[in-house]
């Protein structure tokens, strides 16, 4: 059975400092891993996937995740935060009945 | 690419009346879609999965009879809050398993509101 852990339910940086979103999954197969964006009483967006290939993945708004089987984390960064960057963000891993299993989600706060 | 639309935005209804919600997959065909509802600062619930042509799956503990799905198009998957009650006011988000077969896209999501 596969699940998903999004350590920080709030994390706050400061404009312009590094974004540290973590994610750990469990899954019995290869992974499927993906990360949405929400922003207020709007749908998900996706940031990035990893399927199969490169572990590190690059993904819009200059975010990027790596996948490490060894710690099975797929942690999403962002070098330098913008104030658009607030939003909640959910980790998700597919099941292989093309489900998803989302994390709890991680709101991010950017301060000027 | 990959566009997800949903409608209406926001609906509010009174209790007793049955709320239909239309999710649509503008610029690509596809054969299944998600149906999930989200409460307020929590993560996504899946409620069942819609496929074209046949029965929704839907999953445990949703009420298959209030919450009627009908996937009667490849893009086109609707969500039908039968007999809505106040606890049935929710955001309500869809969305559609993309041509990769693995990624799913989301429509922008229903706010239900039920007086």
């Amino acid at each position: 059975a596969q699940s998903v852990t999004q350590l920080g339910s709030h994390v706050s940086v400061s404009e312009g400092a590094l974004v540290l979103l973590r994610c750990n999954y469990s899954s019995s197969v290869p992974p499927y891993l993906f990360w949405y964006v929400q922003y207020p009483n709007q749908g998900l967006q996706l940031l990035l996937k990893y399927t199969t290939g490169a572990t590190l993945v690059k993904g819009i708004n200059g975010f990027e995740a790596e996948f490490k089987k060894s710690e099975t984390s797929f942690h999403l960064t962002k070098p330098s935060a913008h104030m658009s960057d607030a939003a909640e963000y959910f980790c998700a891993v597919k099941t292989g009945t093309y489900k998803y299993i989302f994390g709890t989600g991680t709101r991010l706060k950017v301060l000027a | 690419g990959a566009v997800v639309s949903q409608h209406p935005s926001r609906v509010i209804c009174k209790s007793g009346t049955s709320v239909k919600i239309e999710c649509r997959s503008l610029d690509f065909q596809a054969t299944t879609m998600f149906w999930y509802r989200q409460f307020p600062k929590q993560s996504l619930m899946l409620m069942a999965t819609s496929n074209e042509g046949s029965k929704a799956t839907y999953e445990q503990g949703v009420e298959k009879d209030k919450f009627l799905i009908n996937h009667a198009s490849l893009t086109l998957s609707t969500l039908t809050v039968t007999s809505a009650h106040p606890e049935d006011s929710s955001f309500y988000i869809c969305s559609a398993r993309g041509w990769d077969q693995e990624t799913q896209y989301f429509g922008p999501g229903t706010r239900l509101l039920v007086l």
